[in-house]
């Protein structure tokens, strides 16, 4: 079967760096995306890893891992706004994206 | 703005209704999706359409009826249907759909709540 798991919520302190996780088990792998949705409005897209390591946008990195099946992504200089759902998703062989049910972050001051 | 509209932003209707989600994208894509996203589950997809041609129904049913009359404009038309189907219902669009790795852009979606 497929599965993709993250954590369902956490919290994190103004300024400080946080890591989600995303483990995953699908039926091929093409790619591995994560997008980032503020309540109440669509999902946008943040970033895409199809081989292993790091890829760094600013304040946001995302890292994958595809022989262990898991990804992270990464976010530093934490702010407020950056309060949101932040959703994983794997490209599988048919290249459809499989979801994650997404992980809430929740940024305190 | 992610270039992907849609209408209504909020629906509430009976069990007995009939209406339409609109979704229209700017973007010069060539493929379209339906998805359901419910609280604490994963986006769930179910309608594909890829250069106006349906490529994907995810077992979804028959109460939700897609209509792609053309790349820029998506619909789907609900009827009968049950308190269980209360969720947002999100469009989005990518440049190519079955085969292609690109990413998709989403529509802010429409609340639906059936009483």
């Amino acid at each position: 079967g497929q599965n993709i798991d993250q954590p369902t919520e956490m919290t994190a302190t103004e300024g400080a760096i946080v890591q989600i996780n995303c483990t995953y088990q699908t039926s091929g792998f093409n790619g591995l995306f994560w997008y980032q949705q503020h309540a109440g409005e669509a999902p946008t897209f943040l970033s895409y890893n199809v081989l292993d390591g790091l890829e760094e946008k600013g304040r946001f990195s995302s890292f994958l891992s595809r022989s262990k099946g898991y990804s992270y992504l990464l976010l530093k200089e934490l702010q407020m706004k950056d309060s949101a759902s932040y959703l994983c998703a794997i490209l599988d062989s048919n290249y459809q994206l499989i979801w994650g049910a997404g992980t809430k972050l929740i940024i305190k001051p | 703005e992610t270039g992907v509209t849609q209408t209504p932003r909020h629906l509430v209707m009976g069990m007995t209704n009939k209406k339409s989600l609109k979704c229209e994208q700017h973007l010069g894509h060539n493929a379209m999706y339906w998805y359901k996203q419910s609280a604490k589950k994963p986006l769930e997809l179910m309608f594909v359409y890829n250069f106006k041609e349906q490529t994907e129904n995810n077992s979804v049913p028959s109460r939700f009826s897609p209509e792609c009359p053309n790349s820029s404009h998506l619909f789907l038309h609900l009827h009968t249907l049950q308190p269980e189907d209360s969720a947002l219902y999100l469009c989005a669009s990518s440049q190519d759909g079955q085969g292609a790795i690109n990413e998709q852009f989403f529509g802010p979606g429409t609340r639906l709540t059936v009483l």
